[in-house]
């Protein structure tokens, strides 16, 4: 079956520093979804991606799909406390099935 | 506006036990679904329905039961929980089926099975 990965599985940065996590997936993805998870909350959708090579660009956070479909990241540009959390890809539009990936956890120390 | 309302929050089940979770939406969406997540294994689909009288498996279906009896309640059952089944449980919904949109969570139930 298809399986979303994402690396890495954690990331601990200095507050001010930039992040980086990637989603990759073993089929081409249909379209991708970015999620935010809060520690002990609940996954908040970010963004939708559709195209092809498509980029989009959410204040500090910079979305990337990538031209054969198969992968996508999560770019933030001077991490904050509150982007502490974890960031899941999810593959959507799949015959009804929105497939999570991974996850990567972030930590920004102040 | 109450979105996605799951209960109860929290459950402590013994082994072989039966218990409901309980998913309601407001938001007169025709997709539900839910999820479970456990540590580094992301969320996983367990069930999934696209309206009212149809629901089908997702990834990890065993050891659960689903029923859609209506648009806004998606009620997951667990017959005969087991510790395999210790999980935090999610329930989402979307407005659409084809193509899913962005997926609504509720607030979550965490389940422990001794």
């Amino acid at each position: 079956g298809q399986q979303v990965m994402q690396i890495p599985q954690y990331q601990h940065v200095q507050e001010g520093e930039d992040f980086t996590t990637y989603c990759n997936s073993s089929t081409t993805l249909s379209n991708i979804q970015w999620y935010k998870q809060r520690p002990g909350g609940h996954p908040v959708f970010l963004i939708q991606l559709v195209k092809s090579g498509e980029v989009k660009k959410q204040k500090r956070l910079t979305f990337q799909f990538g031209e054969a479909k198969k992968n996508s990241s999560l770019h933030i540009t001077a991490t904050q406390t509150t982007d502490v959390g974890t960031y899941f890809c999810a593959d959507s539009g799949g015959y009804q099935k929105v497939t999570f990936g991974t996850g990567t956890k972030l930590q920004v120390i102040p | 506006n109450a979105g996605v309302t799951q209960t109860p929050k929290f459950q402590v089940l013994k082994t072989g036990q039966s218990m409901t979770l309980q998913c309601a939406q407001d938001m007169n969406h025709e997709y539900m679904s839910w999820y479970r997540q456990d540590p580094g294994m992301g969320l996983r689909l367990i069930h999934y329905s696209v309206g009212a009288g149809i629901t089908d498996q997702g990834e990890v279906p065993n050891g659960y039961n689903v029923s859609r009896s209506t648009t806004e309640d998606f009620p997951l059952r667990l017959l005969s929980a087991a510790p395999s089944q210790t999980s935090v449980y999610f329930c989402a919904s979307s407005k659409t089926s084809v193509n899913t949109g962005e997926l609504f969570f509720g607030e979550g139930s965490r389940l422990t099975v001794l």
